[in-house]
């Protein structure tokens, strides 16, 4: 059973208003996530993380949120740009270890 | 070479063939990983070497054989593949310190396809 769910495989956005991009995952001993971001013919490369001892992190115009009650997090861009329009995939894993989980993606357009 | 690299980047091989995909990483770490990534799937954690040791194999299909000869390369053998095997195969690498998951850097992947 997959633990890391991204439900929207695709979401279009208008150029300079936010992205969101949602994760919700069902392990509770999760407690270390990360949002990869990946080009086409590209391996995924790293973006931001968020520990669970944090309910939100930030990175110029990207921000994660971390709901542990709700078992959920997202990714917010903004603004956003074309050069964000990407495959983002959520992980978690248990911070002990070294085995992440990630989600099917969600691939973001934004339109110019 | 800077972070990790793979090759061959596209991969066409028959079922009865034996190839090898190679992952090298140039950021220091002591972690190797390969994944499997099909379509709408997410990514399938098949292989973990720590410090050049095996420590996790995801119930992987012995037709994939991995190699860990330093903690810079990281090999996957194949033989006998299944036409549905045909993914895009990631290796990634990490530093793990004692208590913590780390990040994890990726290279750009090997897309398989098998006939």
């Amino acid at each position: 059973d997959q633990q890391v769910k991204q439900n929207s495989p695709s979401l279009s956005v208008q150029e300079g208003r936010i992205s969101i991009l949602n994760c919700d995952y069902t392990n509770s001993m999760f407690d270390y996530f990360l949002w990869y971001k990946k080009y086409p013919a590209e391996g995924p490369t790293f973006l931001i993380s968020i520990s669970s001892i944090k309910d939100k992190n930030e990175d110029g115009r990207f921000t994660v949120f971390l709901n542990k009650s709700a078992k959920h997090l997202s990714l917010h861009i903004v603004p956003s740009q074309p050069g964000d329009s990407a495959v983002y995939f959520c992980a978690a894993s248990v911070e002990a270890g070294n085995q992440f989980y990630f989600g099917t993606g969600t691939s973001l357009t934004v339109i110019p | 070479e800077t972070g990790v690299t793979q090759t061959p980047r596209h991969l066409v091989m028959g079922m009865t063939n034996k190839k090898s995909l190679k992952c090298e990483q140039h950021l220091g770490h002591n972690a190797m990983y390969w994944y499997k990534q099909s379509a709408k799937k997410p990514l399938e954690l098949m292989f973990v070497y720590n410090f050049k040791e095996q420590t996790e194999n995801n119930s992987v299909p012995s037709r994939f054989s991995p190699e860990c000869p330093n903690s810079s390369h990281l090999f996957l053998h194949l033989h006998t593949l299944q036409p549905e095997d045909s993914a895009l195969y990631l290796c990634a690498s990490s530093q793990v310190a004692r208590g913590g998951a780390e990040t994890q850097y990726f290279g750009p992947g090997t897309r398989l396809l098998v006939l």
